[in-house]
């Protein structure tokens, strides 16, 4: 069965440094999503990207914050200059179709620790 | 926007007895999501439902559009169901926008 795939599973880093984090969506969706969960807290939205685009953004989604589809396979998060509080786990999940119509599908997650 | 409450927070059963976890939220949707979060974090979505009811298996998920509410049961509940069921909705409700996540029930499960 298809999946989502996320690299890495973990990242640690310094504060201040930039951080690419990886996925791959499931082939014929349409529809991309970053989601965080600080350590105890619940699962926030943070970006969704349709067409090549970002569709909508949350507050927390900064200027600190970008994304990207550089190839027909890969979505990527960066954070420009992380901070201590960026610390949490990253998912990222695609969907066939909208958000609010469709099953998303999760990837297992990257764990990124700022120290 | 949504709001969504989830209850309970923590739920603790004993091997075998019937569950429920229910979601309310606070703007019309078109379909509401269920997920389950294993203890290792993964995240899997159980149910997407608009009306009525579906079944997969020992899970079974209603909703009542009118009264904004949805429930998820389990019978005959087993140790490997532990997990946090998450319920979500559309953030600005009908079928439109992103979803907006309940805090969780974390299910325990008892042999």
């Amino acid at each position: 069965e298809p999946e989502v795939t996320q690299t890495p599973s973990h990242q640690v880093t310094q504060m201040g440094q930039e951080v690419i984090l990886r996925c791959v969506p499931i082939s014929n969706h349409l529809y991309f999503y970053w989601y965080r969960q600080i350590l105890g807290q619940k699962v926030e939205f943070l970006v969704s990207f349709y067409n090549n685009e970002i569709s909508e953004k949350s507050e927390i989604f900064d200027d600190q914050f970008s994304v990207e589809r550089p190839d027909g396979s890969n979505f990527t998060l960066k954070i420009r200059s992380t901070k201590l509080e960026d610390s949490a786990m990253y998912f990222c999940a695609s969907s066939p179709g909208l958000a609010g119509a469709d099953t998303q599908y999760f990837g297992p997650g990257t764990r990124l620790t700022v120290l | 926007k949504n709001e969504v409450e989830q209850s309970p927070q923590n739920l603790t059963a004993q091997e075998g007895e019937f569950i429920t976890i229910n979601c309310s939220y606070s703007v019309g949707i078109s379909a509401l999501h269920w997920l389950q979060q294993h203890p290792g974090g993964g995240i899997v979505s159980l149910f997407m439902l608009s009306s009525g009811k579906k079944k997969h298996g020992r899970l079974i998920a209603t909703i009542n559009i009118q009264e904004k509410h949805s429930s998820l049961h389990i019978t005959a509940s087993h140790p490997r169901d532990s997990a946090v069921y998450i319920c979500a909705v559309p953030l600005y409700g009908g079928s439109q926008g992103n979803l907006i996540f309940g805090k969780g029930t974390k299910l325990s499960v008892k042999p």
